[in-house]
């Protein structure tokens, strides 16, 4: 079955401890980003990459990393997070080019304390 | 900037009836006009996308949408609504790849 899987899809963790979201599709797709939905403000963009390697800033970027090792696989890291990171996240894949639909991953909720 | 305006944070509409949610955007050049669908703790589906041609573009669910490039919408429109529809929809916009979202509506369908 074609799908985005994320993990974990809930976590609660405390201010500063270092977590990494994981991110991983089976479509083969060139294009992957990751957004935050808040609510009343939609997704945002906080990075994505167009392939292996290539990764650039979205919106939202600060507090966040991102790699993309492999074309399978786009972790999401929080090195030092805050409160204000508390959303909820989304990965997404599609093929390259403004016209694809994208796929998106089910979530996951992070509370930050 | 592009940007995508959704006016309407909720609409309710009795079960049979038709719906309408609304979509407004802004981007330079020949957008790329998307609907998607979030179920409650399920990540978001795609319903539909306008690219070029027909203004009236066919989804799932039996949801369509027209395209008016003269007054920059791309509303979402179903002729009779199920309480199963009841969700939050997004509109989204592209001309990059780039993917901008706009807040989102809560359609409500009662029985």
């Amino acid at each position: 079955e074609a799908q985005v899987t994320q993990n974990p899809r809930y976590l609660i963790t405390v201010t500063g401890k270092k977590l990494t979201v994981t991110c991983s599709q089976n479509m083969n797709h060139e294009y992957m980003s990751w957004y935050r939905q808040d609510p009343g403000l939609g997704l945002r963009q906080i990075y994505y990459s167009m392939n292996v390697e290539v990764t650039d800033k979205g919106d939202v970027p600060e507090g966040y990393k991102v790699s993309r090792k492999e074309k399978r696989n786009f972790p999401l890291i929080l090195e030092s997070p805050s409160p204000n990171q508390t959303s909820l996240y989304f990965c997404a894949s599609s093929n390259p080019g403004g016209g694809y639909e994208q796929y998106f991953g089910p979530g996951t909720r992070l509370t930050v304390t | 900037a592009q940007s995508v305006a959704q006016p309407e944070d909720q609409v309710n509409v009795a079960e049979g009836n038709p719906l309408t949610v609304k979509c407004t955007y802004s981007v330079s050049g020949n957008p790329y006009l998307f609907w998607y669908v979030q179920y409650p703790n399920r990540g978001l589906q795609f319903l539909l996308k306008y690219i070029t041609g027909d203004n009236l573009v066919k989804g799932s669910y039996g949801f369509e949408a027209e395209f008016n490039k003269s007054q920059t919408s791309f509303h979402l429109k179903k002729p009779s609504a199920l309480v199963s529809d009841s969700a939050l929809y997004f509109c989204a916009v592209s001309n990059t790849g780039k993917l901008i979202f706009g807040q989102g509506t809560t359609l409500q369908v009662k029985p």
